[in-house]
């Protein structure tokens, strides 16, 4: 079975500054894993994806994620937060080919000017 | 514009009614799926329809049900409204498994008084 824990319910930065969402996951098998992310009263826009390949992934807005299967992470990182950021992050994990994603609980991102 | 497109956007109707929500998936995608947000259960996995076949279930009720038509628009079917089923309904299409990702509607806002 596959889950994902989003370790920060909240995330506050100053703009300008790195920003570091975090997400463990847990799959009996090899995971597909993404980063979706919700503005205010919007629908959910998938910012990047991990699919086997590099481990490396690089996303929309300067947004990038590492897989690491030995800590069983996927963190999200930018290194330079814009106000633009502000909104709600998903982690989800997927099993290869499968047609079900399985949402993390979401954080919440504050970009403070 | 995602390219996938809900109808309506709003929708406040009282309990004991039903409603029906529309979606019209990105063009050339063959796959459907509708997804539940509410505060307190987070994104569900509703149900996934695959060129007109329903192909997994999730925590969908027995009072909702789904379809897709030939023409691959899909509708969900809301019947004996709750208050507890207020929530922002999301129907998200892709090409093929979740290694493609999905591309998600703008939701539709459902308020049961």
């Amino acid at each position: 079975a596959q889950s994902v824990t989003q370790l920060d319910s909240h995330v506050s930065v100053s703009e300008g500054t790195p920003v570091l969402l975090r997400c463990n996951y847990s799959s009996s098998y090899s995971p597909s894993l993404f980063w979706y992310v919700q503005h205010p009263n919007k629908g959910l826009q998938l910012l990047l994806k991990y699919t086997s390949a590099a481990t490396l992934v690089k996303g929309i807005n300067g947004f990038e994620a590492e897989f690491k299967k030995s800590e069983t992470s996927f963190h999200l990182t930018k290194p330079s937060a814009h106000m633009s950021d502000a909104a709600e992050y998903f982690c989800v994990v997927s099993k290869y080919s499968s047609y079900k994603l399985i949402f993390g609980s979401g954080t919440r991102l504050l970009v403070r000017p | 514009d995602s390219g996938v497109t809900q109808t309506p956007k709003h929708l406040i109707t009282a309990t004991g009614q039903r409603v029906t929500l529309r979606c019209s998936p990105r063009s050339g995608d063959l796959s459907v799926y509708w997804y539940q947000q509410s505060l307190d259960q987070g994104l569900q996995f509703l149900i996934h329809y695959y060129n007109g076949e329903e192909r997994a279930k999730g925590n969908i009720l027995e009072r909702f049900s789904a379809q897709q038509f030939p023409d691959l628009h899909s509708e969900l079917n809301l019947s004996s409204l709750e208050l507890g089923d207020s929530a922002l309904y999301f129907c998200a299409s892709s090409v093929g498994g979740t290694e493609y990702g999905y591309t998600f509607g703008s939701g539709t806002r459902l308020t049961v008084v």
